[in-house]
């Protein structure tokens, strides 16, 4: 069953600006991952976050987890064409490492 | 470069065909996952194997085989497919437990086209 939801579903903006993706959850998590996926690949692990942190940085990324709302952001700053994608964010703590992923934000950035 | 090696990445069959998908990883993990992506869907966990024991099979179509021969390799041997089942197929493994967080590495998928 589908447990992340993404928002928005599309996002286009231009390179050098801010972008800034929402996932909703419905059940109560150990940790919430943001993925990146570029067309036709694998998806790539970004950041994790657990459910006792309320946010973390990686470089240009800054994800925030708030579990009274069951909710999550990733703000992507100056960004860059190179970060065209679609974003997934993944719940976990299954005992066997599953993850349940949302349908995904795709984000164009354009030069 | 993942550490997650999936062959074909593209494969074409006829809905009468057999053919395998392979996933081998390099990673030492100890749980491997098969996922089928289609379009406008969200990612579908088909499969998941923890120390070689498949533990879950979200009811999944018999057409779908899987084996797990050792902990690096994961094979998805399909048959009888049907056009719907043409998708991206994507593998991952995780070193589970040890509180790592389930952090997945996936492969760069297998396109199936279904004629």
């Amino acid at each position: 069953s589908q447990q992340g939801e993404e928002d928005p579903q599309a996002l286009s903006i231009q390179e050098g600006e801010n972008a800034t993706m929402n996932c909703s959850y419905k059940t109560s998590i150990n940790n919430l991952q943001w993925y990146r996926q570029n067309s036709g690949r694998g998806l790539v692990h970004l950041i994790l976050i657990r459910s006792n942190e309320r946010e973390k940085h990686s470089g240009r990324l800054r994800v925030t987890l708030d579990t009274s709302k069951k909710s999550s952001s990733l703000l992507i700053t100056a960004s860059r064409a190179a970060d065209t994608a679609s974003y997934f964010c993944a719940t976990g703590g299954g005992s066997q490492g599953n993850l349940i992923f949302g349908k995904g934000t795709k984000l164009s950035v354009k030069p | 470069e993942t550490g997650v090696t999936q062959t074909p990445r593209h494969l074409v069959m006829g809905m009468t065909n057999k053919k395998s998908l392979k996933c081998e990883q390099h990673l030492g993990h100890n749980a491997m996952y098969w996922y089928k992506q289609s379009a406008k869907k969200p990612l579908e966990l088909m499969f998941v194997y923890s120390l070689e024991e498949r533990v879950e099979n979200n009811s999944v179509p018999s057409r779908f085989s899987p084996e797990c021969p050792n902990s690096s390799h994961l094979f998805l041997h399909l048959h009888t497919l049907q056009p719907e089942d043409s998708a991206l197929y994507l593998c991952a493994s995780s070193q589970v437990g040890f509180g790592r967080g389930d952090i997945q590495y996936f492969g760069a998928g297998t396109r199936l086209s279904v004629l």
